[in-house]
């Protein structure tokens, strides 16, 4: 079956420590997006990236980066600048990105991350 | 900011029709209405997207007002499963990829 994966479900790291979230798809989608969700909050766009070896910040891009050295793949990594990193991370594709039309985004279930 | 607005909660009987309202005065003429939604913990499910015409699948229908100002995501018989935030986006470039707090829909027993 195609789809996003992400993982791990759940990860756990002290503060100050960098950590990278792994989002892999197989579904040949030219975008991809990382979304962070606080508790009763809806989703915050933090990155996004139209095509290989290119990538626009969202919203809340501040403390994070990304890589899209692949078509598959849309790493996000979680410095140690992000101020509250506590959060529960999505990842989604699409077919493409064009401005005004876009096709439907497909998530991943998300990694659950805990900064202590 | 998002660019739609939702009411944050709503009841529904289940076999009963759930009608989600959703405001997008903001878009544009070329611009699609996606509706999705999320199950707790889980990834968001893309359910229905429209343009001008009114559309249906096999999970939901959706009815666009003639001037595109708010549509109306309706669930024929809603059940319990049916329960979750259910979000609705729309505009261009990266304003249609803002999600706002959604509407919470619980389905009573």
């Amino acid at each position: 079956d195609g789809g996003i994966t992400q993982s791990p479900k759940y990860l756990f790291r002290k503060e100050g420590q960098n950590v990278t979230l792994s989002c892999e798809q197989n579904l040949n989608h030219d975008a991809m997006y990382w979304y962070r969700q606080d508790p009763g909050q809806g989703l915050r766009l933090i990155y996004y990236s139209q095509i290989v070896n290119d990538f626009q910040k969202g919203d809340i891009a501040e403390g994070y980066s990304v890589s899209r050295e692949k078509k598959e793949s849309f790493p996000l990594t979680v410095t140690s600048a992000q101020k509250n990193p506590t959060a529960f991370y999505l990842c989604a594709s699409s077919i493409r990105f064009s401005r005004g039309v876009k096709s439907p985004l497909h998530f991943g279930n998300g990694t659950r991350l805990t900064v202590t | 900011d998002a660019k739609t607005t939702q009411p944050p909660s709503m009841d529904c009987a289940e076999g009963r029709a759930a009608n989600l309202p959703c405001n997008h005065s903001t878009i544009s003429g070329n611009e699609y209405v996606y509706w999705y939604r999320q199950i707790h913990s889980q990834g968001p499910q893309y359910i229905i997207h429209g343009l001008k015409n009114n559309e249906t699948n096999e999970m939901a229908s959706l009815i666009i007002t003639e001037d595109r100002k708010s549509s109306t995501l309706i669930l024929p018989h809603a059940t319990l499963r049916d329960t979750a935030v259910y979000y609705c986006i729309g505009g261009g470039g990266a304003d249609g990829l803002t999600f706002g707090k959604g509407t919470h829909l619980i389905i009573q027993p």
